[in-house]
């Protein structure tokens, strides 16, 4: 499968405790995207990656998010201190440059 | 109020018709519009991607972009049960740019 891949699929945490999630985009994409879903909402920008570069963070994306693309190839997002609010479908996606956004399937976080 | 409008449906249609789906926007310097299905618990699958106004037809989908009106469109023509899903606008500024959504429109198609 050369689409964009997510890990873990399902997380179930409890308050207060980091998570992390990994997205690998597909091969030769140079742009990584994070996006954040709730129920019957649309994906809402979080940041995403030139290569390693951030070029761009959400004010959405507080302190306690922290995402890397440390080689330009796969991306991690970190979540610390969890919150319930922080309940959410995690959506990764990849594109060329110029190009549109492929997503992955996503990472559905509960934070009980 | 959103950047991008959307009604959520439901749309329910029997088998065979015609699902005409919308979108308006108020920021004028969206040039790139995509529309995305969405399974339930899975990640969006990119239908179309258009650039500027005009119509681009593939397969039993068109997509229509009026720049003037700030309004997009989505056709499914002989639409099938398996077309019952989530159906997403988004839009970006630039090539390559973070897209905004709608809040997608559910649609169910009845055999």
């Amino acid at each position: 499968d050369t689409g964009v891949s997510q890990d873990p699929r399902h997380k179930i945490t409890k308050r207060g405790q980091n998570v992390t999630f990994r997205c690998d985009p597909i091969s030769e994409h140079n742009r990584l995207y994070w996006y954040r879903q709730t129920l019957g909402q649309g994906p809402e920008f979080l940041t995403y990656f030139q290569n390693e570069a951030q070029l761009e963070k959400s004010r959405l994306l507080s302190d306690r998010f922290s995402a890397e693309r440390p080689k330009g190839s796969f991306s991690t997002l970190e979540i610390q201190r969890t919150e319930q609010g922080d309940s959410a479908m995690y959506l990764c996606a990849s594109s060329m440059t110029q190009e549109t956004q492929y997503f992955g399937p996503g990472t559905r976080l509960l934070v009980l | 109020q959103k950047e991008v409008e959307q009604d959520p449906g439901p749309l329910s249609v029997p088998e065979g018709a015609i699902v005409s789906l919308n979108c308006t926007y108020s920021n004028s310097a969206f040039q790139y519009f995509m529309w995305y299905r969405q399974y339930s618990r899975k990640g969006p699958e990119l239908l179309m991607y258009t650039y500027s106004s005009g119509n681009k037809e593939d397969g039993r989908f068109t997509a229509q972009v009026d720049k003037s009106s700030k309004y997009i469109s989505l056709f499914i023509r002989d639409s099938q049960p398996s077309d019952s899903a989530t159906y997403l606008c988004a839009m970006s500024a630039f090539a390559g740019g973070k897209f905004q959504f709608g809040a997608g429109t559910q649609v169910v198609v009845t055999p």
